[in-house]
Order: C-alpha cells, then structure tokens, then sequence
C-alpha cells in the first residue's frame, strides 16, 4: 500500500545531542511537510518543501533544520535539542486534488529528550 | 493566537446517539476547511472537508456545517459508534507562498462513544 512511513517511531536523545527524523513516502507527491505537536496541543508546521524548495515557517527555531535529498524521502536535523523540543513529529505529503491539496500523514515519532 | 480553536478537549456521547464537534476559527481568509480524525500511535487521516462556497457537505454518517458569518464549523457524526472514538482536529487551509497549501490546526476533541 502506497503510505507514509516514518523512522523510528520513537526517538530519545540526550539534551544537546544532535537527532535526525526520517520520512519516506511511496505516493510519489510533490509536497512534504514537518509538524511538531506538544501534548494536548494543535500540530504546528515547522516547513514544507515544494518538490525541492524549501518554505520554513517564520517562527520556526534555526535549531530544526531539513533536507530533501529526492522525492521520497525527506529529513529532521534537531541540532542541538532542548528539553522543550520532546513533542510528536508528523511528516506529511500532499498533491494536488482538484482545487485543493490532500494531505496525507504518517503514524509520527515521539521524541524524548534526557 | 490560534486561528482554529475548539474550545471543547474532550466530549463523550452514548452509541447511536449523535457528536456534534465544534470549531471557530478567526482568519476570514479561510477559504478551505477540513476535518481529521486519529487514533492512539496512528497520524491524523482525512475524513471529510467542506469548502467556503457551501454550508453543508455529507459523507455518510458525517456531516460538516459551515456558518462563514459566525466563522464556525461544526461536524455531526449520527450515528455515533464505538469506533468513532478518536480525537478529531479541526483545519483551515492556507495558501503558501510556495504555491502549494498548509494546514492550521485546532487542538482536537477528544471523542468517546460508549457501548
């Protein structure tokens, strides 16, 4: 089945200890997406490429950084992170259909930070 | 500075019986809206959008009511059945700059449909 797949599903790290989430998708679609969701709290997008360009949010922190090395896969580099950066992070992929874009969610990865 | 809210965490109904979900939102420029639902250790899965040009759109058991001048949005789940329990998060589109669309996301609500 053509999916998200996300990896690892779950993630500790130690506080300042460089982490890289991955994500790959099988629906070959042109958009992927990074949200970070704290517990009880919306997701928030942190970037998005379009194919190869990269749009990052204007408040996102220069400590989350991303890569795109091809269609399918797509990267999270936390270079340095905090005890406020434990959260959920969901990758995404979207095309479009019809005047709009479906956008289509892996299971996650809970980070945890020592 | 949440552009989508929905005030209610959590709401827990009988099975048969109907969910109603509620969501405002602030940003007159939401032209696009949609509803996902997801379940524990699963990312959120579309289940039903409706677009500013109408005030209702269904899906089977799933309606979802627009009132552009209240900027709200409402989905109604009848019947309501065990497996509904998920939490549910409201969504806005918004066009980037890239040419493509991101989501803004409500906080969800919790639904439980007991037996």
């Amino acid at each position: 089945d053509a999916m998200v797949i996300q990896n690892p599903r779950y993630q500790v790290t130690q506080f300042g200890k460089p982490v890289t989430l991955s994500c790959s998708q099988t629906l070959n679609h042109n958009v992927m997406y990074w949200y970070q969701q704290k517990s009880s709290q919306a997701p928030k997008l942190l970037f998005h490429y379009y194919d190869k360009d990269f749009n990052n949010e204007a408040d996102t922190p220069d400590n989350f950084q991303s890569r795109r090395p091809n269609t399918s896969f797509c990267f999270l580099d936390i270079r340095s992170p905090g005890l406020g950066d434990a959260a959920m992070y969901l990758c995404a992929t979207s095309r479009l259909a019809g005047a709009h874009y479906e956008q289509y969610f892996g299971p996650g990865t809970r980070l945890t930070v020592t | 500075d949440q552009q989508v809210k929905q005030n209610s965490p959590s709401l827990s109904v009988q099975e048969g019986r109907i969910s109603i979900l509620n969501c405002d939102y602030t940003n007159s420029m939401f032209d696009y809206f949609l509803w996902y639902k997801k379940y524990p250790a699963e990312g959120p899965t579309f289940l039903i959008s409706i677009s500013s040009i109408k005030d209702k759109n269904e899906d089977g058991r799933f309606t979802v009511f627009l009132n552009k001048s209240a900027k709200h949005l409402s989905l109604h789940i009848v019947p309501s059945q065990p497996g509904d329990s998920a939490v549910y998060f409201c969504a806005a589109s918004q066009n980037t700059q890239g040419g493509s669309e991101k989501l803004v996301f409500g906080k969800g609500t919790k639904l439980t449909v007991n037996p």
